[in-house]
């Protein structure tokens, strides 16, 4: 059974850090590309960063880009989001989401590259920034 | 950077009714970048179809995809009481990331 655990949420002030984790079980975590999703109560989905299946690849959305940083460890199945310098408009419950491979093969072998699209979802943790 | 509209922002539907969901592009989107997922309350978004068209493993029949270009659709042919929920359409453009539009709920009339 596939599982993706988030943890590390809670309440921090304006200006203060944060660190989750997402542990991931089930599945084949090193050839899922892997994302963080939040959102603020009452709201939409907002996509917040995303690392490759090796972690060469990172990106981020132009909201949290130079406060959070993410990232993973494949031995220990876990993903992970540093979040620095939080404000207000930071508070959501935050989502880890996979990306699956899609596999392609040619005479050389077989290499994969992301979906595009999310299909595990943990059920999130609660971030508050509030003084 | 891609904006995606969905409309009706609310669909007011009784079970066994259709339900058409529009998702619009402000530029074209590849389809197989575009997605559509459900949320329902206190619950984390399950996906529905991906590539526009595909159904996600253990998606019933009654879900479909379609579209191209800059306007999507997703149908529900028969609503069932658990498919009251809100969706959300979903593409991916390059190195600017994912971008999910802001959802229509679908609610009992």
């Amino acid at each position: 059974e596939v599982q993706l655990v988030e943890s590390g949420g809670g309440l921090v002030k304006p200006g203060g850090s944060l660190r989750l984790s997402c542990a991931a079980s089930g599945f084949t975590f090193s050839t899922y590309s892997m994302n963080w999703v939040r959102q603020a109560p009452g709201k939409g989905l907002e996509w917040v960063a995303s690392i490759s299946g090796t972690g060469a690849y990172i990106y981020y959305a132009d909201s949290v880009k130079g406060r959070f940083t993410i990232s993973r460890d494949n031995a220990e199945n876990s993903l992970y989001l540093q979040m620095n310098s939080l404000r207000p408009e930071d508070t959501a419950v935050y989502y880890c989401a996979g990306d699956p491979p899609q596999y392609y093969y040619d005479s050389s072998g077989s290499y994969y590259d992301p979906s595009y699209y999310f299909d595990y979802w943990g059920q999130g943790t609660l971030v508050t920034v509030s003084s | 950077d891609i904006v995606l509209t969905q409309s009706p922002g609310t669909l007011s539907l009784s079970p066994g009714e259709r339900a058409t969901l529009s998702c619009r592009a402000s530029q074209s989107v590849s389809s197989r970048y575009l997605a559509w997922y459900q949320q329902k309350p206190g619950q984390a978004p399950r996906l529905l179809i991906y590539g526009a068209s595909s159904r996600a493993t253990g998606i019933p029949d009654r879900f479909s995809g379609s579209g191209s270009g800059t306007d999507f659709t997703l149908t529900i042919s028969r609503l069932e009481p658990e498919d009251f929920a809100v969706y959300y359409c979903q593409q991916y453009g390059t190195s600017l990331g994912f971008t999910f539009g802001p959802g229509t709920k679908v609610d009992l009339k």
